[in-house]
């Protein structure tokens, strides 16, 4: 099974920083890399797939970057909607893991 | 409007099986790869189980494999999941998703979810 490791765990920051999330895959999955935001009690809601590509309706100041083992998700400036558990996904291969997620709180 | 609504639940004992559900509308189902997710109590997302759009291809976690059985009706726009054996570990909420074939390799719809506790 292909391990999907998200750094950091969790993240304080505040409204209008620049905030960056990592994901490494244990091996390489191409661009197979999709991101999702969840807040409490609900469910999640895709932001980024295919590693790089915008979700329709996502707003703009979300982007995703990399390929192969090693993916980056971008918030370029925080807003108070933004403080929610984000987590990866590869589906280059079943089983789809998910990372372990990163809990983004305001500072 | 694009919904899913899962319902089915529940409390049940060890060893006890449970039926989920999830009803789709405002798409057109047949076209829809359709998975299962679950969410242990604050952990993070576990994908638990797929099936192809025509029902032919199955695939499941091995956490699942042998105890849990996906199908569906596209007649009737609905995914099931059949639990069966079930384990104090397989507490979660319970998420039916959505993925587009052909090109999205995504979830991009997603259902509210169904909470199911297993305990004595």
């Amino acid at each position: 099974d292909i391990q999907m490791t998200q750094s950091p765990s969790s993240l304080s920051a505040s409204v209008g920083d620049r905030v960056t999330i990592t994901c490494r895959a244990s091996q390489s999955i191409s661009s197979y890399l999709n991101w999702y935001q969840q807040k409490p009690g609900k469910a999640p809601k895709l932001l980024i797939y295919a590693a790089s590509s915008l979700q329709s309706g996502v707003p703009s100041r979300f982007s995703g970057s990399g390929s192969e083992t090693d993916f980056t998700l971008t918030i370029s400036s925080l807003q108070p909607e933004d403080f929610a558990t984000y987590s990866c996904q590869q589906t280059y291969s079943t089983p789809y893991t998910f990372g372990q997620g990163t809990k983004l709180e305001i500072k | 409007q694009v919904q899913l609504v899962e319902s089915g639940g529940g409390v049940v004992q060890p060893g006890r099986s449970l039926r989920l559900s999830c009803a789709a509308s405002g798409f057109t189902f047949s076209r829809y790869t359709m998975h299962w997710v679950r969410q242990a109590p604050g952990k993070g997302l576990e994908w638990v189980a797929l099936i192809s759009h025509d029902g032919n291809n199955k695939y499941y976690a091995d956490s699942v494999k042998g105890r849990f059985t996906i199908s569906r009706d596209n007649s009737e726009n609905t995914v099931y999941l059949q639990m069966n054996s079930l384990r104090a570990e397989d507490t979660a909420v319970y998420f039916c998703a959505r993925e587009p074939t052909g090109g999205l390799d995504a979830f991009d719809i997603w259902g509210q979810g169904t909470m199911v506790t297993v305990s004595s």
